[in-house]
Parts: C-alpha cells; sequence; structure tokens
C-alpha cells in the first residue's frame, strides 16, 4: 500500500516562504494516473485544496492563494514539494499531501490516500 | 468556484441510530462528489466517491446517494467508532473544494 509523509519546518516567519516535502513509499510517483496534492486545515477547521502536481510536472493550484504557490515534483527522490510564499498568520495550519486517483472506468477521481499531515506555525 | 454546504454542522445520535448528511452543491457536480471521514487527530479517509461507490475497505452501513446538487451521506446503524467530522468534496473543477463538515457525536 502506497504510504505518504510530510516532512518541513514547525515554525516559520510572517513574509517567509513555507517548502515542504512529501516522500512516496511503497510505489512509483511516476506511475499510474495520479495527481500529487497538498491540502491543508487550520486548527478547528475545515480542509481546502491548496494544489496538485501530475507525475509528468503539470500543476494546477487553488486561485485563492493568488499565485503564492509552486508545486513540483523530483521522481528521481520519489518525492512532490510544496513552496508557499509570504507567509501570514492564516497560512498557519495542518498540511497534508494526498495521492488524488483518477480511474474513470469506475467514476473514481478522489483523494484515496493521505499523509498524516503536519503542522504549519506561522509566527514572529 | 463550487461551494459545498453541509447539514447540519453537528448532530448527536446514539448507537444504532440512522444518520444522514446532507451535501449541496452551488452548481451541478453529476455525480462528482466524494465523502471523508476525519476523526480527532487523524487524516481524512475517503469512504464514498462517486457519490455513490464505496471505497475497499469501508464497512457497508456507509452509503452514499444524489447527483447533481444534492447529495445525502447514510450510515445506516451508528457505531461507536463512527464518531468524527464527515466532509463532502466535489471533484468537478478545480478548485476542489470541501464542505464545512458535520461533526458527529455519540449521545
Amino acid at each position: 500500500q502506497v504510504q505518504l509523509q510530510e516532512s518541513g519546518p514547525g515554525l516559520v516567519k510572517p513574509s517567509q516562504t513555507l517548502s515542504l516535502t512529501c516522500s512516496v513509499s511503497n510505489g512509483s510517483i511516476s506511475s499510474g494516473d495520479y495527481y500529487w496534492s497538498w491540502i491543508r486545515q487550520p486548527p478547528g477547521k475545515g480542509l481546502e485544496w491548496i494544489g496538485y502536481v501530475s507525475n509528468s510536472g503539470r500543476t494546477y493550484d487553488n486561485p485563492s492563494l493568488k499565485s503564492r504557490v509552486t508545486i513540483s515534483v523530483d521522481s528521481s527522490k520519489n518525492q512532490f514539494s510544496l513552496r508557499l510564499t509570504s507567509l501570514i498568520a492564516a497560512d498557519t495550519a495542518v498540511y497534508y499531501c494526498a495521492r488524488r486517483h483518477i480511474e474513470m472506468a469506475v467514476a473514481l477521481d478522489a483523494f484515496d490516500i493521505w499523509g498524516q499531515g503536519t503542522m504549519v506555525t506561522v509566527s514572529s | 468556484d463550487i461551494q459545498m454546504t453541509q447539514s447540519p454542522s453537528s448532530l448527536s445520535a446514539s448507537v444504532g441510530d440512522r444518520v444522514t448528511i446532507t451535501c449541496r452543491a452551488s452548481q451541478s457536480i453529476s455525480t462528482y462528489l466524494n465523502w471523508y471521514q476525519q476523526k480527532p487527530g487523524k487524516a481524512p479517509k475517503l469512504l464514498i466517491f462517486g457519490a455513490f461507490n464505496l471505497q475497499s475497505g469501508v464497512p457497508s452501513r456507509f452509503s452514499g446517494s444524489g447527483s447533481g446538487t444534492d447529495f445525502t451521506l447514510t450510515v445506516s446503524s451508528l457505531q461507536p467508532e463512527d464518531l468524527a467530522t464527515y466532509y463532502c468534496q466535489q471533484s468537478f473543477t478545480i478548485p476542489y473544494n470541501f464542505g464545512q463538515g458535520t461533526k458527529l457525536e455519540i449521545k
């Protein structure tokens, strides 16, 4: 079973850039019709989709984040990454990496595998 | 953007009860609707995809229905381990918005 694990700093200062990495194990990031995604959850609140990268490097992100997002894939390391610039306090959240799995034959288009999440606090 | 609205925001029910959670999309999303369960301190888990398809390993007491703009998640006989917050999510178009969540408590 494919597993995902987030890593990165727990505390970042306002106006700085957050960099997170998601390591994929028990499977290749390059195989299958998958889109490697980031989703976040502020404390006590709901889920917000941030964006995704395909295994070919095509990316899409949430327009609400106003182009502060860069998502990339490193197939040689079986990892994908998130960069979020110009951090503010409202970016404080648990950040999850997740696999978006598309299989139209069975009407599947969902986030079927999630990492455990990593808490990021934006504070000086 | 497509807005997803869940109701109720919270509910309390007894073991063995039948529980229904509703999700409404601001425009038609066909059956591009997924349901997730998030237990306290844990990552969300996919329960239902494509509005009514049960994810592998999910107990059959969970079921989904609906199409277009109105969807429901039903738990046929509530169990203590179903204590969680449930989210709907549309996969029809970017951005892939989630509902605000329904917190399910056990009486």
